[in-house]
């Protein structure tokens, strides 16, 4: 079956260390996102991809990176500037660069805990 | 500026109940809305989306959603709740998907 794949499901990480979420996709879509998701807050976009080796920033991409070296994966970045990084990630894809007539597919999602 | 705006963060209803969730958009020309279901730890799940023509849209697991352009609304609605309903809904806009803050449903025994 087609889906979205976020590993690993919770990860740990020491304030001061760089860490990467990993999103693998297979349903040949395009476009590709990160979101950030905080009790209260609802999902802000991190970055987003609409094509391999382009992608641009969403609403808070201050301390973190991405890549989309190709199609099919976007892994994100938590840099140790990343202020507050303790958080639970989303990863999402859509068949086109804007989702006009197409809605997002999720991940399970990434629960990242810095200490 | 578009934006999107759920003003009810956590509802309470009976099972068996109807339910309705609010959804408020800011948008300058004709909206693209969703709504998505989130179940705890997990991704979110796309219940219904609205493009044009009909402002009634149904949706998956009972769930419909009427688009009204003189109100700036996309509620949600479903005449029975179950206790699997239990969950968080998000209302999104548009290509560049912003979300509401969600809502938190609760359903009582």
């Amino acid at each position: 079956d087609g889906g979205i794949t976020q590993s690993p499901k919770y990860l740990f990480r020491k304030e001061g260390q760089n860490v990467t979420l990993s999103c693998e996709q297979n349903l040949n879509h395009d476009a590709m996102y990160w979101y950030r998701q905080d009790p209260g807050q609802g999902l802000r976009l991190i970055y987003y991809s609409q094509i391999v080796n382009d992608f641009q920033k969403g609403d808070i991409a201050e301390g973190y990176s991405v890549s989309r070296e190709k199609k099919e994966s976007f892994p994100l970045t938590v840099t140790s500037a990343q202020k507050n990084p303790t958080a639970f990630y989303l990863c999402a894809s859509s068949s086109s660069d804007r989702v006009l007539n197409s809605p997002l597919h999720f991940g399970n999602g990434t629960r990242l805990t810095v200490t | 500026a578009q934006s999107v705006t759920q003003p009810d963060i956590h509802i309470t209803v009976s099972e068996g109940a109807s339910l309705e969730l609010r959804c408020n958009y800011s948008y300058g020309a004709t909206p693209y809305l969703f709504w998505y279901v989130q179940s705890p730890g997990q991704g979110l799940q796309l219940l219904l989306k609205y493009f044009s023509g009909d402002t009634l849209v149904q949706g998956i697991k009972g769930f419909e959603a009427e688009f009204k352009r003189s109100q700036s609304s996309f509620n949600l609605r479903k005449p029975s709740v179950h206790w699997s309903d239990a969950a968080e809904y998000f209302c999104a806009l548009d290509s560049d998907m912003r979300f509401g803050a969600g809502t938190r449903l609760t359903v009582k025994p």
